[in-house]
C-alpha cells in the first residue's frame, strides 16, 4: 500500500518557470513532511521539510504548501534553473516512528 | 566533515550468491537506516539500527539481514541472490531522534546476474 501518493512522474520545465509536485497522504499520523533531491549517481538529499503547525515554509526558491484538512503538501520551484533538474521525492513520517516512507518520485528536467 | 561512506559503490553477483554491503556514519550519528531503491521508484526501507540495536524492519524477506557495531557503522547482508534483489542500496545516517533527517551515502550498486 502506498502511503505517499507523488505526481507527476516526470516534469519539464522551461528556465526560469515554475516547477510544481504534488504529494497527498492518508495516515493522519505524519507530522514531518521532508523533501529529497537526488542527482544521477548520487544519493538523495534533504531540500526542504515542513511540519503541519504551518502552511507554508520557504528556502530560498524552494517553498513547500501544506494542506492539513486536504492531507496534501507540494513542492514549488520558483524560476527554476537547469541545475534543479533531478529526481525529487516527498516523503511523510510520524513523531512514533523514526522510519519515513518515501513517494515514488518526480524526474524534473528544466530546460535551458 | 565526512558524509555517509558506502562500500563498494558497485558490485556484480551472480544469482544464489551472498553479498556483503558496508556503510559508515557521519560523526556523532547513532542511528543507520538502509533502503533499496529500484529505478524508477523511491527508496523502500529496509532496516533501522540505533544504538546496536534493530529499531524498525520493512517488508523484505528473511534473506536480508544487518547488524551495527559498537562504532555505529553497519553491514547489510543478502543471502541467495535474486535477480530481482538487482537495486541500488541506499544506507542513511542520523541522530535517531525524534524526526532528525536522514543523510544519505551515494549508495552501491548491486547488479544480479
Amino acid at each position: 500500500q502506498q502511503q505517499v501518493k507523488q505526481s507527476p512522474q516526470s516534469l519539464i520545465v522551461q528556465k526560469g518557470g515554475i516547477s510544481i509536485i504534488n504529494c497527498a497522504y492518508e495516515n493522519t499520523a505524519f507530522d514531518y513532511f521532508p523533501w529529497y533531491q537526488q542527482f544521477p549517481g548520487k544519493g538523495p538529499a534533504l531540500l526542504i521539510a515542513i511540519r503541519p503547525d504551518v502552511s507554508e515554509k520557504k528556502e530560498g526558491r524552494f517553498t513547500i504548501s501544506f494542506n492539513k484538512s486536504a492531507k496534501q503538501f507540494s513542492l514549488h520551484i520558483m524560476d527554476s534553473q537547469p541545475g534543479d533538474s533531478a529526481t525529487y521525492f516527498c516523503a511523510a513520517q510520524s513523531g512514533g516512528s523514526y522510519i519515513p516512507t518515501f513517494g515514488r518520485g518526480t524526474s524534473l528536467i528544466v530546460h535551458p | 566533515d565526512a558524509g555517509v561512506t558506502q562500500s563498494p559503490t558497485h558490485l556484480i553477483k551472480t544469482r544464489g550468491q551472498q553479498v556483503t554491503l558496508r556503510c559508515s556514519p557521519i560523526s556523532g550519528h547513532k542511528s543507520v537506516s538502509w533502503y533499496q531503491q529500484v529505478l524508477g521508484q523511491g527508496p523502500q526501507f529496509i532496516f533501522q539500527y540505533y544504538e546496536k540495536e534493530e529499531r524498525g524492519r520493512g517488508n523484505f524477506p528473511d534473506r536480508f539481514s544487518a547488524r551495527q557495531f559498537p562504532n555505529y557503522s553497519s553491514e547489510l547482508n543478502v543471502n541467495a541472490l535474486l535477480l530481482g534483489d538487482s537495486a541500488l542500496y541506499l544506507c542513511a545516517s542520523s541522530l535517531g531522534q525524534g524526526t532528525s533527517p536522514l543523510h544519505f551515502g551515494n549508495g552501491t550498486r548491486l547488479t544480479v546476474t
